[in-house]
């Protein structure tokens, strides 16, 4: 079985500035997929960025990126530039990547993201 | 392409009482999931259909709930003799077969049924 860990509940950062939201995984897979996914307080979950397994090459989306370690088992995400629209809970989130196409999601509990003025 | 609806928005219901949650999937996706999620947690999985199948559900799944997608569209979901440890709300999302058209691998969620049990 699949585990994510994410050891912060919450952070805060200021208006422009980054931020970095951690998570750990546990799993006995080679081929899987990674995401962080945004649920603002209207409820409904946005995928924000997703990383394979078997790319080296961190990926990213405008102002959000992901340092991936696969060695460490760590996918944390970077966000820069904060802004206030970017206030919400951020969830990791990990699939694994043998069956075709996709599949059920395994979930951290979360990080709540503050931004303030 | 209107998105993955939920209705209701809310339930509120006592307990003992059976309730009954919709999930209407974007319409070309043939995978269509159903997840719990309790305040400050992070949503855990419940099953999945792919088309009318329901191919995994999970042991959080007891006998009290049970999911059908009879058609391959829109699914229910049913929880019979409600208690007050299934207040919750309850996510549903779908899929696209073809992983070249889903932003790999990514799902389309709804904005879920809040239940409350009282």
């Amino acid at each position: 079985a699949q585990t994510v860990t994410q050891s912060q509940p919450e952070m805060s950062v200021q208006e422009a500035e980054t931020v970095t939201l951690s998570c750990t995984y546990d799993t006995s897979e080679n081929n899987y997929y990674l995401f962080w996914y945004k649920q603002p307080p209207s409820r409904q979950m946005i995928l924000v960025i997703r990383q394979e397994a078997y790319k080296q090459q961190n990926a990213t989306e405008n102002r959000f990126s992901v340092n991936f370690q696969k060695a460490a088992k760590s996918f944390s995400l970077k966000i820069s530039d904060s802004q206030l629209g970017d206030t919400a809970m951020y969830f990791c989130a990990f699939m694994r990547g043998n069956t075709g196409t996709a599949s059920k999601l395994t979930f951290g509990t979360g990080t709540r993201l503050q931004v303030t003025l | 392409d209107t998105g993955v609806s939920q209705n209701p928005r809310h339930k509120i219901t006592k307990r003992g009482q059976n309730v009954t949650f919709r999930c209407d999937p974007i319409s070309e996706h043939n995978r269509l999931y159903w997840y719990r999620q309790t305040l400050g947690q992070g949503p855990e999985f419940l099953t999945y259909f792919q088309n009318e199948a329901q191919l995994e559900k999970s042991r959080l799944l007891s006998d009290r709930f049970s999911a059908e997608r009879p058609k391959g569209s829109f699914s229910t979901l049913e929880i019979q003799r409600t208690e007050q440890g299934d207040s919750a709300m309850y996510l549903c999302a779908s899929s696209h077969p073809d992983r070249s058209k889903i932003n790999s691998y990514g799902y389309t969620f709804g904005s879920g049924t809040r239940l409350t049990v009282v």
